[in-house]
């Protein structure tokens, strides 16, 4: 089947510290994976994505590799922001299942 | 210009009663998708539908079906609305397919009493 494991939160940082969130997948097929922020009262909004094995997908200082080997896809900021505060969430599509499967999603604050 | 609206934004109800909550998509996809997220903030696909297939995640209860009068809207209608049923719900959409990725809409907050 298809499924999303990723790290559970919350997770508290400081200011320009370097973020990590993990995340692995399970799936048949060739999936397109992502990851969406949302932020207090919002809905969810794509951060990154890659649809293929050694993409990496890159946005506002936010990246994350397609690692097939590894079947993962983590996130990672070299430096915080305290406007990064929101929940994270990784996602795959497949086509053997036809919708978006999410995980749990990670809760971030950055404090200054 | 909003790409997945959804209404209304907060939605207070008595149990028993009956609601529907509406999701519109300006973006010419042909799959739209209904989530409830729980206060943990746990995603559950509920329904995803095209011109072709409704597929229903088995657990939802059928107090709960979609309706689309047409490939731009799928609203989502629910009986005899329960305390459990408390959430917020989401609309999104995407092409068929899902190498694109989902556009969501700003969320419905159910509040039943």
């Amino acid at each position: 089947g298809n499924s999303v494991t990723q790290m559970e939160g919350p997770v508290t940082l400081s200011e320009e510290a370097f973020l990590t969130i993990n995340c692995t997948y399970t799936a048949t097929g060739y999936p397109s994976l992502f990851w969406y922020v949302q932020y207090p009262g919002e809905g969810l909004q794509l951060l990154l994505k890659a649809t293929k094995a050694d993409d990496k997908g890159s946005n506002k200082g936010f990246e994350a590799t397609y690692r097939k080997e590894t079947t993962s896809f983590h996130l990672e900021k070299g430096s915080v922001q305290v406007s990064d505060s929101a929940v994270y969430f990784c996602a795959l599509y497949s086509n053997t299942g036809n919708q978006f499967y999410f995980g749990t999603g990670t809760s971030l604050t950055v404090i200054p | 210009d909003t790409a997945v609206s959804q209404t209304p934004k907060y939605l207070v109800t008595q149990m028993g009663n009956d609601k529907s909550i509406k999701c519109e998509q300006n973006l010419g996809h042909d799959t739209m998708y209904w989530y409830k997220q729980d206060s943990k903030k746990f995603l559950k696909i509920m329904f995803s539908y095209n011109n072709k297939e409704l597929i229903i995640n088995e657990t939802v209860p059928n107090r709960f079906s979609p309706k689309s009068p047409d490939k731009a809207h799928l609203n989502l209608h629910i009986n005899s609305l329960e305390l459990g049923d408390s959430a917020v719900y989401f609309c999104a959409s995407s092409h068929e397919g899902g190498r694109t990725e989902a556009f969501f809409g700003q969320g419905t907050r159910l509040t039943v009493v």
